[in-house]
């Protein structure tokens, strides 16, 4: 079965340092990636995603991501948080084989950014 | 544009009762996923519908269930209520029924069994 890890659980930076959230893939098929935030009282809502071409996609509020297949990863960076990015970070994942639309998604990782 | 919606916030029910959510799409979505996000599973996919038919559901019993009508909103029901059942329920709809659509997610629904 489709699986998706994310290392860490829990981060803690200060402002201004740089952030990078590792997510492994199980499935080796072609797969369509995704980086969810959910920041503190709001619903999820979409980063980036990456379906194919450059494996270095840029998302919303200064975030990146890289595809590295020969890994199964995509992993999330920001090169200066700001404490307003204290958010839950939960990176997704579909594939044909997976059951199409159905996203998988890996436990989260609970950022939090000290002033 | 109005995002996904979720009907009702809070729902508290008890073992064995019946619960019913209900999802409004983006306007223009057809096709519309239910999540649990529980407590220490994280957030598992539920059902799929799309243009009114059950495309895909996940790795959940018979008693959990759903709809989806003409309008495109959506229904999750599930039965026979088990304390486990309780997490926040999310909605998501997409565009289009393609793989590369990205989902957009709803405030959700925390139902709580006692």
């Amino acid at each position: 079965a489709q699986s998706v890890s994310q290392h860490n659980h829990h981060v803690i930076l200060s402002e201004a340092a740089s952030l990078e959230l590792g997510c492994n893939y199980s499935y080796g098929g072609t797969v369509n990636l995704f980086w969810y935030v959910q920041y503190p009282g709001q619903h999820l809502q979409l980063l980036l995603k990456y379906f194919s071409g450059d494996p270095l996609v840029k998302g919303i509020k200064g975030f990146e991501a890289e595809f590295i297949k020969s890994k199964f990863s995509f992993n999330l960076r920001k090169p200066s948080v700001q404490w307003s990015d204290t958010a839950e970070y939960f990176c997704a994942v579909n594939s044909a084989r997976g059951g199409g639309n159905k996203l998988t998604f890996g436990t989260g990782t609970q950022l939090k950014v000290e002033l | 544009e109005a995002g996904v919606t979720q009907s009702p916030t809070h729902l508290i029910k008890t073992r064995g009762q019946q619960a019913t959510l209900r999802c409004s799409p983006i306007s223009g979505h057809t096709s519309v996923y239910w999540y649990q996000q529980a407590l220490g599973l994280g957030l598992q996919f539920l059902l799929w519908y799309d243009e009114g038919e059950e495309r895909n559901r996940g790795n959940f019993p018979p008693r959990f269930s759903g709809r989806q009508f003409p309008n495109y909103s959506s229904e999750l029901n599930v039965n026979a209520l088990e304390l486990e059942d309780s997490a926040l329920y999310l909605c998501a709809s997409s565009l289009g029924s393609g793989g590369t659509d990205t989902q957009y997610f709803g405030p959700g629904t925390r139902l709580t069994v006692l």
